[in-house]
């Protein structure tokens, strides 16, 4: 069974710069999560999607960050413009249902701002 | 405020030891998953739990919820095992859940 599918694996932009981040779940995993883990701590829920809709995105930037899942399967998240603190992992998971159920990760996109 | 406690944050064991990592959380949660993160940045699932105990391998992970506590046990230590561990708890609040996440404990497992 594949697993879940991230890209790019890392990624380097000026402050100001836009970039796009792309994640592909494991087939049939209803709900998909994106976090943002910045060094040296825990992971952080940007946004949760169940199927095409969004259940969490209470942890989004929504000025400068967004994220899709339009046709329910694959899903980007773009930060437009990027500013230095944004540096992180970009890390996103998928479940068969919900928080109930086991999270698979993917590998990540490692975000380095200048 | 939610809040996930990880203690140690850094561990160093010698080969063949018995090693526990602690997590305590502030409020009443549905859930409490243990993750592991490699170097590198990869993140395995361990578990998830709502009451009781579990066991996998050397890896064994129990809750008490009447006192916001989960502990991750690891039998037998090897280095292989080590890695970053993280516990996360899943809290209902309003109309939707929030998951929070430890800041971990980075485990070093000499041979």
């Amino acid at each position: 069974e594949a697993g879940v599918a991230q890209s790019p694996r890392y990624k380097i932009i000026e402050k100001r710069q836009s970039v796009a981040f792309w994640c592909n779940p494991i087939s049939g995993h209803a709900t998909l999560y994106w976090y943002q883990q910045i060094l040296g701590q825990g992971p952080k829920l940007l946004i949760q999607f169940q199927n095409n809709g969004v259940v969490d995105d209470s942890q989004l930037p929504k000025d400068r960050f967004s994220a899709e899942r339009l046709k329910g399967v694959d899903s980007t998240l773009k930060i437009q413009p990027a500013k230095l603190e944004d540096s992180a992992v970009y890390l996103c998971a998928s479940s068969f249902r919900d928080h109930l159920n086991e999270q698979f990760f993917g590998p990540g996109t490692r975000l380095t701002v200048l | 405020k939610n809040e996930v406690e990880q203690s140690p944050q850094n561990l160093t064991a010698q080969e063949g030891e018995f090693i526990t990592i602690n997590c305590s959380y502030s409020v009443g949660i549905s859930a409490l998953h243990w993750l592991q993160q490699h170097p590198g940045g990869g993140i395995v699932s361990l578990f998830m739990l709502s009451s009781g105990k579990k066991k996998h391998g050397r890896l064994i992970a129990t809750i008490n919820i009447q006192e916001k506590h989960s502990s991750l046990h690891i039998t037998a230590s090897h280095p292989r095992d080590s890695a970053v561990y993280i516990c996360a708890a899943f809290y209902y609040g309003g109309s939707q859940g929030n998951l929070i996440f430890g800041k971990g404990t980075k485990l070093s497992v000499k041979p």
